[in-house]
């Protein structure tokens, strides 16, 4: 079947610790990923993005991984900080589609002071 | 505020009532997107505009579910004799028509069916 998962329901990490987000996606013919931010009461607010023939792209603090051998796709937040707490989804978006987006179920990541 | 814009934020209604959603999408983007996500759970697919035209519904968008977009702006959500199952979040988003376009999303509608 198709599905854009995520492994961990919750991630806890130090503020300034680095954190990983992990994602398995099961279609290989998805060609594009983006990681989403939704805080509280709030829309999905866009990170990053990358497309199926990229493994690594950097933005600010940011950085998505892309593994596409064993369909893992991750993101990682540099000096976490307070503000980075909230639900983290990827997401899965094929070219030449319609452009919906199939997200996975998300990753709550919760930054202790 | 030039983001994609919902109305209301929250709505509470009976069951069996009828609720109307609003997107107001960025002005320049041609692709609309609803969504639904209940708690716990990411945005699932609802049903997709270009322009005007209404080009994919999902399964989950059952007869009592209706969505336009007249004029290739606005778009609106019926949801008809609203079920205590439709209660969730209603999350619209827009995007250019370019492939790989960053879709924006709004703050969506929270339903709550009594």
């Amino acid at each position: 079947g198709e599905s854009v998962g995520l492994h961990l329901p919750t991630l806890s990490v130090q503020e300034g610790d680095n954190s990983i987000i992990n994602c398995a996606y099961s279609n290989s013919a998805s060609d594009y990923f983006i990681w989403y931010k939704q805080e509280s009461g709030k829309g999905p607010q866009f990170i990053i993005d990358i497309r199926s023939n990229m493994d690594k792209r950097q933005g600010q603090r940011v950085t998505v991984l892309l593994n596409k051998t064993v369909k893992h796709l991750s993101l990682q937040i540099a000096a976490t900080q307070p503000g980075d707490s909230a639900v983290y989804f990827c997401a899965e978006n094929r070219v030449g589609n319609t452009g919906k987006l199939i997200f996975g179920q998300g990753t709550t990541l919760q930054v202790k002071p | 505020d030039t983001g994609v814009s919902q109305d209301p934020r929250h709505k509470i209604t009976k069951r069996g009532q009828n609720v109307t959603f609003r997107c107001d999408p960025i002005s320049e983007h041609n692709r609309l997107y609803w969504y639904r996500q209940t708690l716990g759970q990411g945005p699932e697919f609802l049903t997709y505009f270009q322009n005007e035209a209404q080009l994919e519904k999902s399964r989950l968008l059952s007869d009592r579910f209706s969505a336009e977009r007249p004029k290739g702006s606005f778009s609106t959500l019926e949801i008809q004799r609203t079920e205590q199952g439709d209660s969730a979040m209603y999350l619209c988003a827009s995007s250019l028509l370019q492939e790989e376009s960053e879709a924006f999303f709004g703050q969506g509608t929270r339903l709550t069916v009594v």
